[in-house]
């Protein structure tokens, strides 16, 4: 199965420090998403990461992709009590069309 | 934009009963997507259709579970019948086509328990 695991499966952290998430997957890749759910909602799209790209930035997120390792980490910097949800990594495969395969999940909690 | 959307937003019905989630994508998305989320599996690809044509129903548990896009701005899901281990969240979600995989835009899912 290509289903990614993020690592942790929980964090909880205080707000304004930084909290970091991976994630691996098993197989090649065209693009890693990560997408964010908060309780009781659909998901959202965060940021898009190609496989021949190895950092990407968008406001307080940072994405790093290692496709050697098969592996990639968000980091969301000064993080805020809104901030609070899971994230999951999304991978697609070549070949595989437009489907995409999610990861299990880092559930976020940001205290005040 | 309105983005996805899916009803109901909860289904509480009784093991044997049918079920239908309905779900309209964003209008120009030409890609949909059906995925269940439990505690145990995770998130699930049931079905996706490009263009109103399923592509890959790999994922359709079994044949108790139907899918189907009869035009571009309408999508169903059909449990007949339905178990309690069907109890789950699903998602639709839809996209534009890429070839390659680009954002998803998910609806607020339909929370189904089955008694």
């Amino acid at each position: 199965s290509q289903q990614g695991e993020e690592d942790p499966q929980a964090l909880s952290i205080q707000e304004g420090e930084n909290a970091t998430m991976n994630c691996s997957y098993k197989t090649s890749i065209n693009n890693l998403q990560w997408y964010r759910q908060n309780s009781g909602r659909g998901l959202v799209h965060l940021i898009l990461i190609r496989s021949n790209e190895r950092e990407k930035h968008s406001g307080r997120l940072r994405v790093t992709l290692d496709t050697s390792k098969k592996s990639s980490s968000l980091l969301i910097t000064a993080s805020r009590a809104a901030d609070t949800a899971s994230y999951f990594c999304a991978t697609d495969a070549p070949g595989g069309g437009n489907k995409l395969t999610f990861g299990t999940g880092t559930q976020l909690k940001v205290e005040l | 934009d309105a983005g996805v959307i899916q009803s109901p937003r909860h289904e509480v019905t009784e093991m044997g009963q049918e079920v239908t989630l309905r779900c309209k994508p964003i209008s120009g998305h030409n890609s949909l997507f059906w995925y269940r989320q439990t505690m145990m599996r995770g998130l699930e690809l049931l079905i996706y259709f490009n263009n109103n044509v399923p592509i890959d129903d790999s994922g359709m548990p079994e044949d108790r579970f139907s899918a189907k896009m009869p035009n571009a701005s309408f999508s169903t899901l059909k449990i007949q019948p339905s178990e309690p281990r069907d109890s789950a969240v699903y998602f639709c979600a839809s996209s534009f086509p890429s070839g390659r995989a680009g954002e998803l835009f998910f609806g607020e899912g339909s929370r189904l328990t089955v008694l």
